[in-house]
């Protein structure tokens, strides 16, 4: 059964950065692409952008074009989403999504068909 | 505001069958495949329905989903108290590159 666990919550200033990983278990990594959904506190999903690990091709939300970094370590079978010029307004829940294939985010057949249990991240002076 | 249009809130009784749209364009529903997911309370998304009207293994039959031209449906027989959740439609876009989600509908079981 395919898990992915993520890292832990995080409180950061405002202008700072922070960079949530999403550890896949199992061995589905390389034949997966995954994608990053927030939910900020009472509203509703936004995706981010996603990566195809075995490809390293990344594809981001245009509302977060140069603000956000999503790579990933096919050794750990592990990804990584790096948010810059952190606000206010970017706390939220943070969660990493699995697909089945390895074609763009939202064009793989499968859907998000297992996500980690989330990352809140707090952006407070 | 979302790309894609969902009712904010839907209601049924114990046992009836809702119905839960998702209205996008031809750059998105128009040419894409649909999915559904479902949100309870302080949970990660599951998802419910892969393209457009398949079914994850574990979901019942109950569940539904179906398109027609820009739009998409969710619908949802036999109403239980634990489907009480948001329900929230995504697909791909062409023009914005990536996926976008439905505002959510919160479906309330009386």
């Amino acid at each position: 059964q395919v898990q992915l666990v993520q890292s832990g919550a995080e409180v950061k200033k405002p202008g700072s950065s922070v960079k949530v990983s999403c550890k896949a278990s199992g061995d589905t990594f390389s034949s997966s692409t995954i994608s990053w959904v927030r939910q900020a506190p009472g509203q509703g999903l936004e995706w981010m952008g996603g990566i195809i690990p075995i490809l390293g091709t990344t594809d981001y939300a245009q509302k977060f074009q140069g603000r956000v970094t999503i790579t990933a370590d096919e050794s750990t079978s592990t990804a990584y989403m790096e948010l810059s010029s952190l606000r206010s307004d970017d706390t939220a829940v943070y969660y990493c999504a699995r697909e089945w294939g390895i074609a763009v985010p939202g064009l793989n057949l499968s859907g998000m068909d297992v996500w980690g249990q989330g990352t809140t991240v707090t952006v407070s002076s | 505001q979302s790309v894609l249009t969902q009712p904010p809130s839907a209601s049924g009784t114990p046992g009836q069958r809702v119905t839960i749209s998702c209205s996008g364009s031809s750059s998105n529903i128009g040419t894409n495949y649909v999915y559904w997911y479902q949100q309870l309370p302080g949970t990660a998304p599951k998802l419910l329905i892969y393209s457009t009207n398949q079914r994850p293994s574990g979901v019942p039959d109950r569940f539904s989903g179906s398109k027609s031209g820009t739009s998409a449906s969710l619908a949802i027989s036999g109403l239980r108290s634990e489907d009480e959740a948001n329900y929230y439609c995504a697909t791909r876009h062409a023009s914005l590159s990536g996926v976008v989600f439905g505002g959510g509908t919160k479906l309330t079981v009386l």
